[in-house]
């Protein structure tokens, strides 16, 4: 299965400001996930990255507000922008294994909005 | 839309025993897969099974063994002689087979957070 090194693995960020978290992928992927994971609480999925295109954001999410980019095929970032103290959650990047796998996912972000 | 419940936000067991985590799934698709993730402390998900819906025999990765009961939309994991490294939140979660559009989406409980105890 792919190996994913995501980074930074925490931060503090004040209110306001921007995050950008990177996600690299040993081997070449055609779909990237970001998902982010409230306090306590399931992960849900904020929105699918693929290389050429726009990323597919879910209901509830907007680029502006989180806007991804996939340059290749081993590398994703996800912003979180304008942070409020709601914006405090650990955010995961995943990948999809061959099909019916199991999903490959990085260490996380844990973001603490101040 | 798919739904997954995990209907016990916590559990514990002793050291060396067995416990059997539930889930259970709302779909209408019927070619599907359901995975059991774990996440300890260090916030890693850890792929620790998953069934593929149209085979009717049980997966089985070592200790860990699932229940899967398509008709009844059940898929329950059986954590046997339990360790303390076992400790961590469990989430189930669901993927439509199809390819395409959302049908890569993961579906997710809300977890089930086990405590082994020594």
């Amino acid at each position: 299965s792919a190996v994913i090194s995501q980074k930074p693995s925490r931060d503090i960020c004040q209110r306001g400001t921007s995050l950008t978290i990177q996600c690299q992928v040993d081997s070449q992927v055609t779909m990237m996930f970001w998902y982010r994971q409230q306090p306590g609480q399931s992960l849900t999925l904020i929105a699918t990255a693929n290389q050429g295109s726009e990323a597919t954001y879910e209901s509830g999410f907007v680029i502006d507000k989180f806007p991804i980019s996939r340059p290749n095929l081993t590398f994703s970032t996800l912003t979180v922008s304008n942070m409020s103290p709601e914006d405090s959650s650990i955010y995961l990047c995943s990948v999809v294994g061959r099909l019916g796998g199991g999903y490959t996912f990085g260490s996380g972000t844990r973001l603490t909005v101040v | 839309a798919q739904t997954v419940t995990q209907s016990q936000p916590e559990m514990s067991v002793q050291e060396a025993e067995t416990v059997t985590l539930s889930c259970t799934y709302d779909t209408s698709e019927n070619n599907y897969y359901l995975f059991w993730y774990k996440q300890p402390p260090s916030r890693q998900m850890i792929l620790v099974i998953r069934q593929e819906a149209y085979k009717q025999q049980n997966a089985t990765e070592n200790r860990f063994s699932v229940n899967f009961q398509k008709a009844a939309k059940s898929f329950s994991l059986k954590i046997s002689d339990s360790q303390l490294g076992d400790t961590a939140m469990y989430f189930c979660a669901f993927k439509a087979e199809n390819s395409g559009g959302s049908n890569y989406k993961l579906t997710f409980g809300k977890g089930t957070l086990l405590t082994v105890n020594p």
